[in-house]
């Protein structure tokens, strides 16, 4: 069974750099059938996309963050990691890594069948 | 590219149903197949309910259906429970590699 759990700093300071890893296991990351991604949801908001990545390294993100979001994975280590600069109280969320898959044809359009419980990340001094 | 715009609020009485619309465009959801529907509980992980429009993953009760007409999906869930009581989100491709989702919808059992 497929498990993801989210790892990081629960809280970051406005203008630094939030960095999360979404650690895989009970399978591989390395499958061609998959993408890997994060999502988050704001208090009181619904959820957002961020973005999304391949086992290559190949990686798409939501035009809004684009600006500020890397991501990678690592797939010796079977995790998947983001890195979200120059944050603002905006960005204080749950964030959720999840898997991409199950669908017909390209997996980036695949849905998200396997979600991690989600981490509270605050931005706060 | 905006979120794709779902009802606030939904409510049903127990045994009934109900049906949630997902609103967006002929760029996203009026282009393409893909639309899913997520149900996430107070404090829980999201669930995916249906996927490219209208079909179940394994183990989620044939009384959620999914619809799609033009730009717009729907989400139907019939004979309604009390576990059924939870927020709602629609998902779409939308071209040019990206991912939308709507702004969610509280379903409430009466």
């Amino acid at each position: 069974q497929l498990l993801l759990q989210e790892s990081g700093p629960l809280l970051v300071k406005p203008s630094e750099t939030l960095s999360l890893t979404c650690i895989v296991s009970g399978d591989s990351m390395s499958s061609d059938s998959f993408y890997w991604a994060w999502v988050r949801q704001p208090p009181g908001a619904g959820l957002e996309w961020i973005g999304s990545i391949y086992h290559t390294g190949s990686s798409y993100y939501s035009p809004s963050l684009k600006s500020r979001v890397a991501m990678s994975a690592d797939t010796s280590k079977s995790q998947f990691s983001l890195r979200l600069s120059s944050v603002t109280a905006a960005d204080t969320a749950i964030y959720y890594c999840a898997r991409q898959g199950g669908g017909t044809g390209w997996p980036f359009r695949s849905p998200m069948d396997v979600w991690g419980r989600g981490t509270t990340v605050t931005v706060s001094s | 590219q905006s979120a794709l715009t779902q009802p606030p609020s939904a409510s049903g009485s127990l045994g009934q149903s109900v049906t949630i619309s997902c609103s967006g465009t002929s760029s996203d959801v009026g282009a393409y197949s893909h639309v899913s529907w997520y149900q996430r509980h107070p404090g829980k992980a999201p669930k995916l309910m249906i996927f490219e429009v209208s079909k179940r993953p394994s183990g989620v009760p044939a009384r959620f259906s999914g619809s799609k007409s033009d730009n717009t999906a729907s989400l139907t869930v019939s004979r309604l429970q009390a576990e059924d009581e939870a927020d709602y989100y629609c998902s779409s491709f939308a071209g040019g590699n990206t991912l939308v989702f709507g702004g969610g919808t509280r379903l409430t059992v009466l």
